[in-house]
């Protein structure tokens, strides 16, 4: 059964650190999506890869966040420095498009971020 | 844009209620639809998806039927349990070059005994 992993599940850092989130998309998979849930803006895209290559990170901040793909087994996201309001649920999903538009996207169980 | 529009929560029914949860979309051409549930403390999972007008996506006993006249995509399940209290997001997709999944702002439903 293929999952999308993510590490780590909990992070408590404080304010002015350096973040990272990693995620395994499933092997074969050609694309990784990553957002933000917070029960004040619900679900957030932040960026978003296809075969390896940022085609989409509007959603996020680029002065403090980052992400990257190294190779197609690893997503990374980056939040340096970090700041109280970036406490939320990062997600990382990945999917399957043969050449254009987008499926099903499969969901990673969560990176639980608390900024203090 | 695209965007989509749920009905707002918490829903709470009893057990073995009839259960709909409405949704409509904006968009253009001829998009994708689907449903995720997100269970507690998890990430989200493809419930059921439709592809094209008519079409009705099903699973776990939940239905819900692409309607194109009246741009919408309804979950409904005929009689729910307390295992499907979570939160559903309606979502839409367009086919055709690169393009981002719109999720709606998700429905949170709570089944009591």
């Amino acid at each position: 059964d293929a999952r999308v992993t993510q590490t780590p599940r909990h992070k408590v850092t404080e304010m002015g650190q350096e973040v990272t989130m990693r995620c395994q998309p499933i092997l074969g998979h050609n694309t990784v999506f990553w957002y933000r849930q917070t029960m004040m803006q619900g679900l957030e895209l932040l960026a978003y890869f296809r075969n390896r290559a940022p085609l989409d990170d509007s959603g996020m901040p680029k002065d403090r966040f980052s992400a990257e793909m190294p190779d197609a087994t690893l997503a990374t996201l980056k939040i340096q420095p970090s700041e109280p309001r970036d406490s939320a649920v990062y997600f990382c999903a990945s999917g399957y498009t043969p050449g254009q538009g987008t499926d099903t996207q499969y969901f990673g169980p969560g990176t639980r971020l608390t900024v203090l | 844009g695209n965007s989509v529009t749920q009905m707002e929560g918490p829903v709470t029914l009893s057990e073995e209620a009839f259960l709909t949860i409405n949704c409509t979309y904006t968009a253009t051409g001829y998009p994708s639809l689907f449903w995720y549930v997100q269970y507690p403390g998890e990430g989200l999972q493809l419930l059921l998806k439709a592809t094209k007008a008519d079409d009705k996506g099903s699973n776990k006993g939940f239905e819900a039927t692409y309607r194109k006249e009246t741009t919408s995509f309804h979950l409904e399940k005929g009689s729910v349990q307390v295992s499907d209290s979570a939160v559903y997001f309606c979502a839409l997709t367009n086919s055709g070059g690169y393009q981002k999944v719109t999720f709606g702002t998700g429905t949170k439903l709570q089944v009591i005994p």
